[in-house]
């Protein structure tokens, strides 16, 4: 059963780098599938961020594209999110989660519980 | 992108009773070559994060109970939860993988009558 868990600061100030880790465990990223982050902000829907393969190929939101980068540390066995610039709307939960199948056009099999980010100053 | 649109909002159902959740894709979801729905179905209870039930439109997840079956083709697809139990209490969310960025419906909240 394959386990994530997000961590990372809880608040974080307009303009400045959302940053949070997934730690994933009982499975070693390194031998594939991809992983992605998604969004939701309190009370509102879904929002795909990005996802990225385990040899380290990214791909983001249309969206957000300018704003993000996620990346993978095999030795860690864990990915990142960083968000930079972040406003007031990008206070949300964020969830790491796998993708089935592994390829790109995937569902997501596996969840973490979410971290809540909120932007404030 | 692909727009994911579900309706109801929100649903009331008996105990026991039938819940219908409908998700409209604004483009076909559907790949000929393989002959594949790219479409899930996720439960999200309160406080937690969603839990995947269903996907290629009707495969039921591994534990997922059988009282929760996926239908549809192309753009129409159906979530149906055959007898309601307190435990479905939640909000449902159907997502689409044909194509990148990968979409979600705005979700559909289900209760108890």
């Amino acid at each position: 059963q394959v386990q994530l868990q997000e961590s990372g600061p809880g608040l974080v100030k307009p303009s400045e780098t959302l940053s949070l880790t997934c730690a994933v465990s009982d499975y070693s990223i390194s031998s594939g599938y991809y992983w992605g982050w998604i969004r939701q902000p309190p009370g509102k829907g879904l929002e795909w961020i990005g996802s990225i393969y385990h040899s380290g190929t990214t791909y983001y939101s249309p969206s957000l594209k300018s704003r993000v980068a996620i990346s993978v540390d095999t030795s860690q066995n864990q990915l990142s999110l960083n968000l930079y610039s972040v406003t007031a709307a990008d206070s949300a939960v964020y969830f790491c989660a796998r993708l089935g199948g592994d390829i790109l056009t995937s569902y997501f099999d596996y969840w973490g519980q979410g971290a809540l980010v909120t932007v404030s100053s | 992108d692909i727009v994911m649109t579900q309706s109801p909002d929100s649903l009331t159902v008996p105990l026991g009773e039938r819940a219908t959740i409908n998700c409209k894709s604004s483009q076909s979801v559907f790949f000929s070559s393989n002959n594949k729905n790219y479409l899930a179905w996720y439960q999200q209870k309160p406080g937690q994060s969603p839990k995947l039930l269903i996907y290629w439109a009707f495969t039921r997840e591994s534990g997922v109970p059988d009282r929760f079956s996926g239908s549809g083709s192309g753009t129409d697809f159906t979530l149906t939860i055959s007898s309601l139990q307190a435990e479905d209490v939640a909000v449902y969310y159907c997502q689409q993988y044909y194509s990148s960025p990968p979409t979600f419906g705005g979700g559909t909240t289900v209760e108890i009558e």
